[in-house]
């Protein structure tokens, strides 16, 4: 069974830098043609594609965020991260990481429970 | 405000079959396959349907999926108390800057 799990600071102040990781188990990130993916709900507007990132390192991004975010890969950890820069209050949210298959578009099989982030000084 | 129509709100009793309808544009909804997901509180989004009608192994196929044009639906027949939950409708955007939408959420309140 595969699980994802999210870990990062929980307040970031404005203008700042968001970094969270998402650790996998039960299945290695190389393995499989997966879009390791990022998501997050914010508290009223729902929720939000971020973007996503391949074992290979292959990106792409939510156009809206695109200009402020940067996701990688460690394998040998079994690891992503996200980076979410310049921060303000509207990126206060739950961020998810999850597995994505792109068989007719891109859905997502296994979730992380999410972290809260909150934005404020 | 979310690129998906979805109603904010829907209800029904034990046994009654409720629909939740998720509404689109054909670069997404009207292009791509419709996946639903349902999330209870404090917990992690779960995949219901993939590709408009497609269960994951472990769903209930009281659980069904559906879509015409740019328009989907997901139908919960033999409703049961363990369905109140919050459920997202989201499709692949094939658009000059692809991405995947989401819906605004659909709160399933079960009378």
């Amino acid at each position: 069974q595969v699980q994802l799990q999210e870990s990062g600071p929980g307040l970031v102040k404005p203008s700042q830098t968001l970094s969270l990781t998402c650790t996998v188990s039960g299945g290695s990130i190389n393995s499989g043609n997966y879009y390791w993916s990022w998501i997050r709900r914010h508290p009223v507007k729902g929720l939000e594609w971020i973007g996503y990132i391949s074992y290979a390192g292959n990106t792409h991004y939510n156009p809206s965020l695109k200009s402020r975010v940067t996701m990688s890969v460690d394998t040998s950890k079994n690891q992503i991260s996200l980076k979410l820069n310049t921060v303000t209050a509207a990126d206060t949210a739950v961020y998810h990481c999850a597995r994505g298959i792109g068989i007719g578009g891109l859905y997502f099989d296994y979730w992380g429970l999410g972290t809260m982030v909150t934005v404020s000084s | 405000q979310s690129v998906l129509t979805q109603p904010p709100s829907a209800s029904g009793t034990p046994g009654q079959r409720v629909t939740i309808s998720c509404s689109g544009r054909a670069s997404d909804v009207g292009s791509n396959g419709v996946d639903w997901y349902q999330q209870f509180p404090g917990t992690a989004p779960k995949l219901l349907i993939y590709n408009n009608n497609q269960r994951p192994s472990g769903v209930p196929d009281r659980f069904s999926g559906s879509k015409s044009g740019t328009s989907a639906s997901l139908a919960i027949s033999g409703l049961q108390s363990e369905d109140e939950a919050d459920y997202f409708c989201a499709a692949w955007d094939d658009s000059l800057n692809a991405h995947v939408v989401f819906g605004g959420g659909t709160k399933l309140t079960v009378l």
